[in-house]
């Protein structure tokens, strides 16, 4: 069955340091693969997206997710963490092209000064 | 603020009793999905509408739930006799034709039921 799996329910990294949230996904074809984040009290705001091409993907807030059919992967990165940062972060597919997104569980993402 | 809008943000009902949410999209959006997220969980596909047309519907939405985008502009989201199993968020997000348009998410309305 198609899915969507975020290994990690909580990360650490200490402030000015690089963070990598993970992601993997199952499907037979190609997906178009998300990462959205979700601060408390708010909507879940949308980072960055992979369709097709370039296998590294630049978005917002100075993110990136690097796309890896190999290891059929897609881990959300940034060279140096933010306290600000810190919040709830889905990876989400539309794995059958068919506009359902499947959403991962979420990775909590804490970042100390 | 020009994004998706979702009303009431909060509702707390008594088992058994009906509930509707509204949600209103980015208005150039013709596309509007409605999910479901509980604690600990990501966001779960409900339903989904291009313009007016309901498209395709969970199996997770059973037959207590309803959904409608009359005039293609805002949908509703009905629940009828509610469950304690129903308590969750409900999310509204929308975005333009195209399949791998992101989606534009609201706030959510959150549900609890007693």
């Amino acid at each position: 069955a198609q899915s969507v799996a975020q290994p990690e329910d909580q990360v650490n990294v200490a402030e000015g340091n690089p963070l990598t949230v993970k992601c993997t996904y199952s499907v037979s074809g190609n997906p178009y693969l998300f990462w959205y984040v979700q601060y408390p009290n708010r909507g879940l705001q949308f980072l960055l997206k992979y369709i097709t091409g370039d296998n590294l993907v630049k978005g917002s807030y100075g993110f990136e997710a690097e796309f890896n059919k190999s290891q059929t992967s897609f881990h959300l990165k940034k060279p140096s963490a933010l306290v600000s940062d810190s919040a709830l972060y889905f990876c989400a597919g539309d794995l059958t092209d068919t506009d359902k997104l499947i959403f991962g569980t979420g990775t909590r993402l804490q970042v100390f000064p | 603020d020009t994004g998706v809008s979702q009303d009431p943000r909060h509702k707390i009902t008594k088992r058994g009793q009906n509930v509707t949410f509204r949600c209103d999209p980015i208005s150039e959006h013709n596309r509007l999905y409605w999910y479901r997220q509980t604690l600990g969980q990501g966001p779960e596909f409900l339903t989904y509408f291009q313009n007016e047309a309901q498209l395709e519907k969970s199996r997770l939405l059973s037959d207590r739930f309803s959904a409608e985008r009359p005039k293609g502009s805002f949908s509703t989201l009905e629940i009828q006799r509610t469950e304690q199993g129903d308590s969750a968020m409900y999310l509204c997000a929308s975005s333009v034709t195209l399949t791998y348009n992101e989606q534009f998410f609201g706030p959510g309305t959150r549900l609890t039921v007693l």
